[in-house]
């Protein structure tokens, strides 16, 4: 079972361009997290998503970013006109989803650093 | 989600039981205690997490208060690979309420 998958591991954009960051779950599960870790510091909760579903965005920037998990294939993180302090690292994570109505723990993919030039 | 209260930073050395503290007196009942921890700049790993009784898996264990305002993860033979960041964190299991908010965590270093 492989792990959640995440690409391009690392990306380079100079200022203004556009950023696309993707994460493929792990097999089975429906709930995708994004987590953001500035260069020296924590890691910061952006948003959760079910499959077509945003559930959480209360970590999201109000303007620039934006996520999606659609019905088919992986969520996309996506940040338009970059700037230097999008430099980071991101993370995602996927759960699996239980008939209970709860969520099971986080697995953690290795990242995507972003480089902004 | 209640918060948490850990050291910045211990030491232990290898092969000796590190036993890392957590303070979250603020739980309510029907939140869990889970631990992660971060090698390097490594994805967050998935180490255990309990409710009240007290857990033990291939990695760890965690012993939980009577009380639960406060746990304990103990690594019972730590190894140079076992230097990380370690984080003890709340999390509630109401629908949509179930995103993991991480602190600064417990900057565990293993010393030869």
């Amino acid at each position: 079972n492989a792990g959640v998958m995440q690409n391009p591991r690392h990306l380079v954009r100079r200022r203004g361009q556009e950023a696309r960051l993707r994460c493929s779950p792990m097999k089975g599960h429906s709930h995708v997290y994004w987590y953001r870790q500035l260069p020296e510091e924590g890691l910061k909760f952006m948003v959760y998503l079910q499959k077509e579903n945003i559930i959480d965005e209360s970590g999201m920037p109000k303007e620039r970013f934006s996520a999606e998990f659609p019905k088919e294939g992986p969520s996309i993180l996506r940040i338009q006109q970059v700037v230097r302090g999008d430099s980071a690292a991101y993370f995602c994570a996927s759960s699996p989803y239980f008939s209970t109505g709860t969520a099971g723990e986080l697995f953690f993919g290795e990242g995507s650093r972003l480089t902004v030039l | 989600d209640a918060k948490t209260t850990q050291p910045p930073s211990m030491d232990c050395a290898e092969g000796r039981a590190a036993n890392l503290p957590c303070n979250h007196s603020t739980i309510s009942g029907n939140e869990y205690v889970y631990w992660y921890r971060q090698i390097h700049s490594q994805g967050p790993q998935y180490i255990i997490h309990g409710l009240k009784n007290n857990e033990t898996n291939e990695m760890a264990s965690l012993i939980i208060t009577e009380d639960r305002k406060s746990s304990t993860l103990i690594l019972p033979h730590a190894t140079l690979r076992d230097t990380a960041v370690y984080y003890c964190i709340v999390r509630g299991l109401i629908q949509g309420a179930q995103k993991l908010v991480f602190g600064q965590g417990t900057r565990l270093t293993i010393n030869p």
